[in-house]
């Protein structure tokens, strides 16, 4: 079965610094989906950024952007230029055409910033 | 266009006593999966209903049940509640099983507290 891990239960940033999230994932197959989500205090997960495993190219959405790195399984999330509305558990989720919709979470990452 | 509602967003049961939680997709979506999220074991897969068929199952035993009617709502129930059943349960809704491309937007769950 597909795992995907987050070693880093929480995380701390300065408002307006960079901060990266790391996320590994184990799987034999060779297309899928990464995906990392935002659950605020308010319970609703966002979807932050999202990568195809066959495109090379790191996917970017405005301040965050990913290194996907398919090698080695990894795939991390950089938040650029840090806001206060970014504190929150973030989620990094795989999956694939053989899941169907079914997400595999990892355990997320509290992410606290600092004013 | 309206978001992912899920009712009741809270809900406090006993031991032993059945519960029904309801979610109504997006405006024309037609996928509905669902998720339990505890603090110890995260985010899991419950199951994933399409065009009122259940497509694919977690690993829950059978106290955890699910429908989907024809105008894509869904329901989960769980019989003969347990304290460990104490979670945010998480709908999900998409367009349809696309092998994983399309995006699933969440609703903002319910807390079931079972006492």
């Amino acid at each position: 079965a597909q795992t995907v891990t987050q070693s880093q239960p929480e995380m701390s940033v300065q408002e307006a610094e960079t901060v990266t999230l790391s996320c590994t994932y184990d799987t034999s197959e060779s297309d899928y989906y990464l995906f990392w989500y935002k659950q605020p205090p308010s319970r609703q997960m966002i979807l932050v950024i999202r990568q195809e495993a066959y495109k090379q190219q790191n996917a970017t959405e405005n301040r965050f952007s990913v290194n996907f790195q398919k090698a080695a399984k990894s795939f991390s999330l950089k938040i650029s230029d840090s806001q206060l509305g970014d504190a929150a558990m973030y989620f990094c989720a795989y999956r694939s055409p053989n899941t169907g919709n079914q997400f595999y979470f990892g355990t997320g990452t509290s992410l606290t910033v600092i004013p | 266009k309206a978001g992912v509602t899920q009712t009741p967003r809270y809900l406090i049961k006993t031991r032993g006593q059945q519960v029904t939680l309801s979610c109504s997709p997006i405006s024309g979506h037609r996928s509905v999966s669902w998720y339990q999220q505890t603090p110890g074991q995260g985010l899991q897969f419950l199951f994933e209903y399409f065009s009122e068929t259940q497509r694919n199952k977690g690993n829950f035993p059978g106290r955890f049940s699910g429908r989907q009617f024809s105008n894509s709502r869904s329901e989960m129930n769980v019989s003969t509640l347990e304290l460990g059943d104490s979670a945010l349960y998480l709908c999900a809704s998409s367009l349809a099983p696309d092998r994983g491309r399309n995006e699933q937007f969440f609703g903002p769950g319910t807390r079931l507290t079972v006492l």
